[in-house]
């Protein structure tokens, strides 16, 4: 079974400000982990996703995660925040094998930026 | 590419009333999911089709709540009667195969007053 855990359910940062959210997952098998966001009134668009390989992931919007797995650990950075970055943010988990593919969301973290 | 397609895009129903809401997948896409996303929370997922075959619906609740997929491309859900507890927005994602990133639908608000 895996699940997520993303701490802080709101976040606010100063335009050109470093954006950090945070998210740390459970699971019994090797994770696959995603980034989604959502604007308002709008579905989840994916930012990034670590399957295998290297451990730093970068996405679009200039975002990016590392993958650590001794922290159980995906945060999701940014060096400088933009006003269009305000937005819902969500970690999912899943698992990397067969019979553990049901993808599972954190409650999200919505972010502020303060002009 | 055209996305993941939705509708309607809002509804507002009494308790006890009936409502369907449609989803059309990406093109090609086998895989086809209903999540339920309530205020403040993430999406849960509902159900899962593979083609017209249903993979997972053990959150699905079944006295009230229905989908299909028909011929393996559009899906309904339908929940009859609704409960004010159904209020929330309900999402459609596809992905190619069942491991495969999943794209997802702008959402469906439902409102049960």
């Amino acid at each position: 079974a895996q699940s997520v855990t993303q701490l802080g359910s709101h976040v606010s940062v100063s335009e050109g400000a470093l954006v950090l959210l945070r998210c740390n997952y459970s699971s019994s098998v090797p994770p696959y982990l995603f980034w989604y966001v959502q604007y308002p009134n709008q579905g989840l668009q994916l930012l990034l996703k670590y399957t295998t390989g290297a451990t730093l992931v970068k996405g679009i919007n200039g975002f990016e995660a590392e993958f650590k797995k001794s922290e159980t650990s995906f945060h999701l950075t940014k060096p400088s925040a933009h006003m269009s970055d305000a937005a819902e943010y969500f970690c999912a988990v899943r698992g990397s094998n067969f019979g553990n593919e049901k993808l599972t969301f954190g409650t999200g973290t919505r972010l502020t930026i303060i002009p | 590419e055209a996305g993941v397609a939705q509708s309607p895009r809002y509804k507002i129903i009494e308790k006890r009333q009936s409502v369907a809401f449609w989803c059309n997948p990406i093109s090609g896409h086998a895989t086809l999911y209903w999540y339920q996303q309530i205020l403040g929370q993430g999406p849960k997922l509902l159900i899962q089709f593979q083609n017209n075959g249903v993979v997972d619906d053990s959150q699905l609740p079944k006295d009230r709540f229905s989908a299909e997929r028909l011929k393996g491309v559009d899906s309904t859900l339908k929940i009859q009667p609704a409960k004010l507890e159904d209020s929330a927005v309900y999402l459609c994602a596809s992905s190619l195969d069942d491991f495969g990133t999943q794209y997802f639908g702008p959402g469906t608000r439902l409102l049960v007053l």
